[in-house]
């Protein structure tokens, strides 16, 4: 079964802190792996996704297949970034069915 | 282009009584897929429809259906309604270019009292 775990359920920074939200999964095939954000009062929105291979807002994630993981690194956090944030996982054949983290609520302090 | 629209955006309902949720997806989206999000579970997969049929459902009672009509809009029922059913549900639609990228609603606050 895929699983996938986020163990920090709040990461707490200051301003200009670097910043990484810790992703773990499991599959037995080659997944394509997601980030999504929620800002206040905001709808759940793509940030990035492991194919693009891009840098948005400045946060970056790469996947490591040994470690199964799949980490949300921003070297300099801005209070901007302050929202809940989910990995997700898709399988990449046949079952569509995605799963998602628990989340993982990002504060950055002033 | 429009987002993903979904209706009502808050109900209320009591133990017993059933609901039924709309989504319309993103214009040229065929796949809808529905979630279940709470602070306890986080988000869980309903099921994801696609050219009207249900390809994949997720590990929830048969109480909870749903339905896909050919211009892509669906539909969520939940039946027999039960306290622990009080969540957002949230819709879901993706296709074209960025196939597996999911667009989300705003969401259905559903609370049974």
């Amino acid at each position: 079964a895929q699983r996938v775990t986020q163990p920090e359920k709040l990461l707490s920074v200051f301003k200009g802190a670097p910043v990484e939200l810790k992703c773990n999964y499991s599959y037995s095939g080659s997944p394509e792996l997601f980030w999504y954000v929620q800002y206040s009062r905001q709808r759940l929105q793509l940030l990035l996704r492991h194919i693009s291979r891009e840098s948005i807002k400045g946060f970056t994630a790469d996947l490591n297949k040994g470690e199964t993981s799949f980490h949300l690194k921003k070297p300099f956090a801005q209070e901007e970034d302050s929202a809940m944030y989910y990995c997700a996982l898709q399988s990449t054949g046949g079952s569509y069915i995605p799963t998602f983290g628990r989340g993982t609520s990002l504060i950055v302090h002033p | 282009k429009a987002g993903v629209t979904q209706t009502p955006r808050y109900l209320i309902k009591t133990r017993g009584q059933q609901v039924t949720l709309s989504c319309s997806p993103i214009s040229g989206h065929r796949s809808v897929s529905w979630y279940q999000q709470t602070p306890g579970q986080g988000l869980q997969f309903l099921f994801e429809y696609f050219s009207e049929t249900q390809r994949n459902k997720g590990n929830f009672p048969g109480r909870f259906s749903g339905r896909q009509f050919s211009n892509s809009r669906s539909e969520m029922n939940v039946s027999t309604l039960e306290l622990g059913d009080s969540a957002l549900y949230l819709c879901a639609s993706s296709g074209g270019s960025g196939a597996n990228v999911l667009t989300f609603g705003a969401g259905s606050r559903l609370t049974v009292l």
